[in-house]
């Protein structure tokens, strides 16, 4: 069955740094999605793209993050001058229109 | 968004039957019903979706009350694989995002 996968599973960086997770959404899918789960909270929304365009984006989403397609098989995330409060685990999602998303395992991102 | 009520927490024993319960009374008519679960360590994986009717898929079933304010998730015979936090979402047919809650963490015992 085809997957959404992450990468790297663990990125740890120095507060300050910038740093790009990486997804490969599943090659049919057309709506991409970014979201993060701080430790032992709820799993929040972040942004939505479609038609290398940003759909939507929740208040996280400010100037700090991207988001960008760069070739047919790569959905990734920057967050430049990363603070404390960005460790969190950030989860890629793929989908069609309304039907269901299918999740990455997540990017776990730890900032010193 | 439309919010969803479900118990903090629930047990069940291995190889018997769960029901998952959700309550949405505020739901409306674009509003479909979906479930997510997230294993220990994973992202959330899609488990079943609806609108009116019942649905059955190969992971569980979804029962829906007439008047769409409640619905039931129930997998018909646990195993300890299904041990992991669920999530009951209102998810309008225009919205392509998905608002989670805290959900239900299910316990399974040997």
């Amino acid at each position: 069955e085809p997957e959404v996968t992450q990468t790297p599973s663990h990125q740890v960086t120095q507060m300050g740094q910038e740093v790009i997770l990486r997804c490969v959404p599943i090659s049919n899918h057309l709506y991409f999605y970014w979201y993060r789960q701080i430790l032992g909270q709820k799993v929040e929304f972040l942004v939505s793209f479609y038609n290398n365009e940003i759909s939507e984006k929740s208040e996280i989403f400010d100037d700090q993050f991207s988001v960008e397609r760069p070739d047919g098989s790569n959905f990734t995330l920057k967050i430049r001058s990363t603070k404390l409060e960005d460790s969190a685990m950030y989860f890629c999602a793929s989908g069609t229109a309304s039907g269901p998303q299918h999740f990455g395992d997540g990017t776990r991102l730890s900032i010193l | 968004d439309a919010k969803t009520t479900q118990p903090n927490s629930m047990e069940s024993n291995e190889e018997e039957p769960v029901h998952l319960p959700c309550n949405h009374s505020t739901i409306s008519g674009t509003d479909y019903i979906h479930w997510y679960r997230q294993l220990p360590s994973q992202g959330p994986e899609y488990v079943i979706h609806g609108l009116t009717s019942n649905v059955n898929n190969r992971m569980a079933s979804l029962a829906i009350a007439e008047d769409r304010k409640s619905s039931t998730l129930i997998l018909h015979r646990a195993t300890l694989r299904d041990a992991a936090v669920y999530y009951c979402i209102l998810r309008d047919v225009r919205d392509d995002k998905i608002i989670f809650g805290k959900g239900t963490r299910l316990h399974i015992l040997p």
